[in-house]
């Protein structure tokens, strides 16, 4: 059974402050690995897909790099922002597969 | 707008009941994909689709259908609906199948 980790679990942190967290993921028959984004009543949407060993990827004030190899991916947030409290998922796909396995997420709060 | 949209949002049944859960996307994608999302469990693929008429498993497929008649349509049935079916639904899509994923707004089923 493949198995994707995210941790924390979940993170409080004050406006302002930079924040990262880990998706953990099989280092063998490597795809993809994505990040989505989820609010609170809303549904996921995607930050990033990421295919290559040591990719970085940013969008705003968000950032991600991959590590194929190991098997792990890190999510950075810099001067974190109460919009920014959210559900971050990531989601491994193993190589010649359509399937997407998510981990159970990381809860991002950012107090005022 | 493009969109992925599922009908109906909420839905209360009894066990037994028959029901189907619709979900359309006007984007042209190939692959879509049903979830269901559980605490602490992160979304579970169900089923995915590649193209019409082409349906696979995903990780939790037991006591449910699917059927990909047309592209853009892609409907979740559960012939005989149980308690343990009582969960949060995402039907999503993609252009190909190993890029992101467009999510619709949930579904949310109560099975008594």
């Amino acid at each position: 059974i493949l198995n994707v980790e995210q941790s924390p679990q979940s993170l409080h942190v004050q406006e302002g402050d930079s924040t990262n967290f880990t998706c953990s993921f099989p280092s063998s028959n490597f795809y993809a690995l994505h990040w989505y984004r989820w609010e609170t009543a809303k549904s996921p949407e995607a930050l990033f897909v990421m295919t290559l060993n040591g990719d970085e990827k940013k969008k705003g004030r968000i950032s991600a790099t991959l590590n194929t190899k190991e098997g792990y991916s890190y999510l950075y947030i810099k001067g974190s922002q109460p919009e920014d409290s959210a559900t971050y998922l990531c989601a491994f796909r193993m190589d010649s597969s359509y399937k997407l396995i998510f981990g159970s997420g990381t809860r991002l709060l950012v107090r005022p | 707008e493009a969109q992925v949209t599922q009908n109906p949002r909420y839905l209360i049944t009894v066990t037994g009941k028959k029901l189907t859960v619709t979900c359309s996307q006007n984007m042209n994608h190939e692959y879509m994909s049903w979830y269901r999302q559980d605490p602490g469990l992160g979304l579970r693929q169900i089923y995915y689709s590649m193209n019409v008429e082409v349906t696979d498993k995903g990780d939790v497929p037991e006591g449910y259908k699917v059927s990909r008649k047309e592209k853009r349509n892609f409907p979740l049935i559960l012939e005989s609906p149980s308690p343990n079916q009582t969960s949060l639904y995402f039907c999503a899509s993609s252009f190909m199948g190993l890029d992101e994923q467009f999510f619709g707004p949930g579904t949310r089923l109560t099975v008594l």
